[in-house]
């Protein structure tokens, strides 16, 4: 059982190249996230999926893509990357969503853009 | 926009002192509170899921009080030990059912 698995764990990009990165659980989890850290700042809901089909903006969805490919993948891309997205991208999934669900979370990407 | 504060920012403690810290979030509209312990070159883990005014949980020497009406909760580390080193965020559910999250309480117990 790996739980949340992520990948890449770190990307250099140059500015304008595109990339995507790939979450995957094994939980049987309907709701899934991907959440950028940055350095003295909470995690920021950049886009959720309540469930396979479904995505939504979060809080930062500006410059980001999302696909909820199946039940068990939930993929980022980045179209044109900027150097304000280098941050370290984190994955979650969570049984619902619900009030009492706690998020699980992947390893994170370390994602520098030049 | 929701704000969620946590402080301190970062706290040394003594090998075995007890020690907690304050989270901050808006008290209207409350549907939890959850907090997670992260450690260096890990995942963030749930600690505690919290939902009712006056809510106390317990986990081993770790606790959490919560207090909606006045919009805070604290963690309390009791006899803190070196595997309690952790960074210790808190998350404020929202309307939507999204987490909006605090930078973090860093906590470095020295031996």
């Amino acid at each position: 059982n790996a739980g949340v698995t992520q990948t890449p764990k770190f990307q250099v990009l140059k500015t304008g190249q595109s990339m995507t990165l790939q979450c995957a659980q094994d939980m049987n989890h309907n709701s899934m996230y991907w959440y950028r850290q940055d350095p003295g700042m909470g995690l920021r809901l950049i886009y959720y999926s309540a469930s396979e089909g479904t995505t939504d903006k979060g809080e930062v969805p500006n410059g980001y893509n999302v696909s909820r490919l199946n039940k068990r993948e939930f993929s980022l891309r980045l179209e044109s990357a900027a150097p304000s997205q280098t941050s370290v991208y984190f994955c979650a999934s969570s049984e619902e969503g619900g009030v009492f669900d706690e998020q699980f979370f992947g390893p994170g990407t370390r994602l520098t853009v030049l | 926009i929701l704000n969620v504060e946590q402080s301190p920012q970062s706290l040394h403690v003594q090998e075995g002192d007890s020690t907690n810290f304050t989270c901050s979030f808006p008290s209207s509209n409350f549907y939890a509170l959850h907090w997670y312990r992260w450690e260096t070159a890990k995942s963030p883990e749930a600690l505690f899921v919290m939902t009712l005014n006056g809510d106390e949980k317990k986990k081993g020497r770790i606790s959490a009080t919560l207090n909606t009406k006045e919009g805070y909760s604290y963690l309390y580390i009791k006899g803190s030990q070196p595997e309690d080193s952790a960074t210790y965020l808190c998350a404020f559910m929202d309307s939507n059912y999204q987490l909006i999250w605090g930078a973090g309480t860093k906590l470095i117990i020295k031996p």
